[in-house]
């Protein structure tokens, strides 16, 4: 069974970035099936997919963000990050992981992350 | 930016059967792109109930369907029961975004 576990700060302060990790067991990154990527709920609406990024190092990002976002992988450590520079209070929300094979079959708990001074 | 467009909230008694509808356009559901359906309950991580359409997971009880017609979806749910009581939402992918998108979402409510 594949889990999926965010990890990073659960406060960040407007205009510096936020740094997410997703580790994945029960399952390899490596895996040339899958995509692994980030999507966010801000409190109480809908979800936004961020990105993701296959074990190649290929990445896909939503336009909206794109300036800001950078996906990385870690085979060695079976992880993948996530980077949002130049927060503001509009990018609090749960961030989560999730396995990409068309639809979203596995995803991390989530990370409440709140940007605020 | 949701371009899938759901009902804010639907609702029906034990037992009953509801429906939730998933609205798209030509660049997303009308282009071919599979539909995906996720379940929400309080407090937790979607889930998904629905792949490729009408498939469900290993574990997902058959009370649950799912359709695709033109550029919209439905999710069907037969039986409901109190255990039903959550957000949905569709998701599928968008060429004129390039990216994948998600249904507004609907909450389910038990009367």
């Amino acid at each position: 069974q594949v889990q999926l576990q965010e990890s990073g700060p659960g406060l960040v302060k407007p205009s510096e970035t936020l740094s997410l990790t997703c580790t994945v067991s029960g399952g390899s990154v490596s895996s040339g099936s899958y995509y692994w990527s980030w999507i966010r709920q801000s409190p109480g609406k809908g979800l936004e997919w961020i990105g993701h990024i296959y074990y190649s190092g290929e990445t896909n990002y939503n336009p909206s963000l794109k300036s800001r976002v950078t996906i990385s992988v870690d085979t060695s450590k079976n992880h993948f990050s996530l980077k949002l520079t130049s927060v503001t209070a509009a990018d609090t929300a749960v961030y989560y992981c999730a396995r990409l094979t068309g639809s979203f079959d596995y995803w991390g708990q989530g990370a409440l992350v709140t940007v605020a001074s | 930016q949701s371009v899938l467009t759901q009902p804010p909230s639907v609702s029906g008694a034990p037992g009953q059967r509801v429906t939730i509808s998933c609205t798209g356009s030509s660049s997303n559901i009308g282009s071919g792109y599979d539909v995906h359906w996720y379940q929400q309950l309080p407090g937790t991580a979607p889930k998904l109930l629905i792949y490729g359409n009408r498939n469900r997971p290993s574990g997902v009880p058959d009370r649950f369907s799912g359709s695709k017609s033109g550029t919209s979806a439905s999710l069907a749910i037969s039986g409901l029961q109190a255990e039903d009581e959550a957000d949905y939402y569709c998701q599928s992918y968008d060429s004129s975004l390039s990216g994948y998108v998600f249904g507004t979402g609907t909450k389910v409510t038990v009367l």
